[in-house]
């Protein structure tokens, strides 16, 4: 069974459009958890870490569900350039160990 | 700062052939990581380097050795190269401190 799983999509949507990700994991113990950005064949960068609380930056909010194992991802207003591939990230014990899920695609069309 | 730099971008091997692919870091940063991704299989930790010295391995380290040379650098070692290996590695980094990982650009191997 994989550590973190998430539906690959596409997700397609229209400018504007509030989307939404989901992503769980299967280790209860997984303590940090964040969401990564990957644009086509570049390397991926940190879109926001995930806390307990949930936590909101600008046009994305990030939720935690410790009893269900999963986090969500909200894109309010999408823009074409947030077209790319999410990935959903889960740090376990010893903060040395991620894993990645193998990501969500967005595209975002005019 | 060239924050993670990742040589080479590009290379082609033939069966049983080995190589070893560099990463460097200048932002003083702790631990260092080597990661493959393979289609729909997103991004699997092969090594990691907690600290200068130190070296531990991830979920797929089978065909792979590394060395933390010093703080900077960490390569990733292929001794006999197999198809199966054929993938697009990434180095990346983060400061003890914090949760961040920062990215090389990655090596795009060929094993034919």
């Amino acid at each position: 069974r994989k550590e973190v799983e998430q539906d690959p999509g596409p997700f397609n949507v229209p400018e504007g459009a509030t989307v939404a990700f989901n992503c769980t994991y299967s280790n209860s113990a997984s303590q940090s958890f964040f969401w990564y950005r990957q644009d086509c064949r570049k390397e991926p960068k940190l879109l926001m870490s995930v806390y307990s609380s949930g936590n909101e930056d600008g046009r994305f909010t990030a939720q935690l569900n410790r009893a269900s194992q999963y986090i969500s991802l909200l894109i309010r207003d999408s823009k074409l350039s947030d077209s790319a591939t999410y990935l959903c990230v889960v740090n376990i014990d010893n903060f040395n160990k991620f894993y990645f899920g193998s990501g969500t695609k967005l595209n975002v069309k005019p | 700062n060239a924050g993670v730099t990742q040589t080479p971008k590009f290379q082609v091997l033939k069966t049983g052939q080995s190589m070893t692919l560099q990463c460097a870091q200048d932002m003083n940063h702790n631990s260092m990581y080597w990661y493959r991704q393979d289609p729909g299989m997103g991004l699997r930790l092969i090594y990691y380097s907690a600290s200068e010295g130190t070296t531990d391995k991830g979920e797929v380290p089978n065909g792979y050795n590394v060395s933390r040379l010093n703080k900077r650098e960490f390569s990733l070692r292929l001794e006999s190269a197999a198809p199966s290996q054929t993938s697009v590695y990434f180095c990346a980094s983060r400061s003890g401190g914090a949760y961040e990982q920062y990215f090389g650009p990655g090596t795009r191997l060929t094993v034919t």
